[in-house]
């Protein structure tokens, strides 16, 4: 089975700040890989599809990267609204896996 | 637009059979994966697997290994609902169920709300 590695897995910014989140597959997964933001108590909502795609609706600051085995979140201009965990996930065969998580906090 | 609601008991005992189902609103059931992801309370998610709709028949499945054995995922298209079963559970299966539907082999979205299942005697 695929391993996904999320990095960091806490980190805390200013709003404002560029924040970089990094994925790592074990093996080669194409651009199979999707972001996902977790607000506390929410239910995750998907960022970015197909390593770069943004989804419809979701602010421009959220960009994706890599292919391959390496992938990068990444956030232009931290706001608040951005508190959350952050979840990749391999879709590129089963069974699929999510990413650790890298939770956000605002300095 | 698509809503997924998740409903069943919220306790359950040991050793029985965790039974949830999902409600599909606002779009069509196909063709698409509809999916069950599991978290833990604190903890990461987990894929537990997902049944395929195609046109007027369901497809096949897929399941987590580490759940294979216990898991069951059916449809029921005339009422727009798919469900889950997972049997002989234990305490480390209390977490909030998730159900979601897969587009392609691209992304999940939408997810329901999620709904805490807790195993207690």
């Amino acid at each position: 089975a695929i391993q996904m590695t999320q990095s960091p897995s806490s980190l805390s910014a200013s709003v404002g700040d560029r924040v970089t989140i990094t994925c790592r597959a074990s093996q080669g997964i194409r651009n199979d890989l999707s972001w996902y933001q977790q607000r506390p108590g929410k239910a995750p909502k998907l960022l970015i599809y197909a390593a770069s795609s943004l989804q419809s609706g979701v602010p421009s600051r959220f960009s994706g990267s890599g292919s391959g085995t390496d992938f990068t979140l990444t956030i232009s201009s931290l706001q608040p609204e951005d508190l959350a965990t952050y979840y990749c996930l391999q879709d590129y065969n089963y069974p699929l896996a999510f990413g650790g998580g890298t939770k956000v906090a605002i300095k | 637009q698509v809503q997924l609601q998740e409903s069943g008991p919220g306790l359950v005992k040991p050793s029985e059979t965790l039974s949830l189902t999902c409600t599909v609103s606002g779009g069509s059931i196909s063709p698409y994966y509809w999916t069950w992801i599991r978290q833990p309370p604190g903890k990461g998610l987990e894929w537990i697997g997902y049944i395929y709709v195609s046109g007027s028949t369901s497809g096949g499945t897929n399941y987590s290994p580490s759940l294979k054995s216990r898991v069951s995922i059916s449809v029921d298209m005339s009422k727009k609902q798919f469900s889950l079963k997972l049997s002989s559970v234990t305490a480390a299966d209390t977490a909030v169920y998730y159900c979601a539907r897969r587009v392609g082999a691209t992304r999940i979205d939408p997810w329901g709300q999620g709904t805490l299942v807790t195993v207690s005697s």
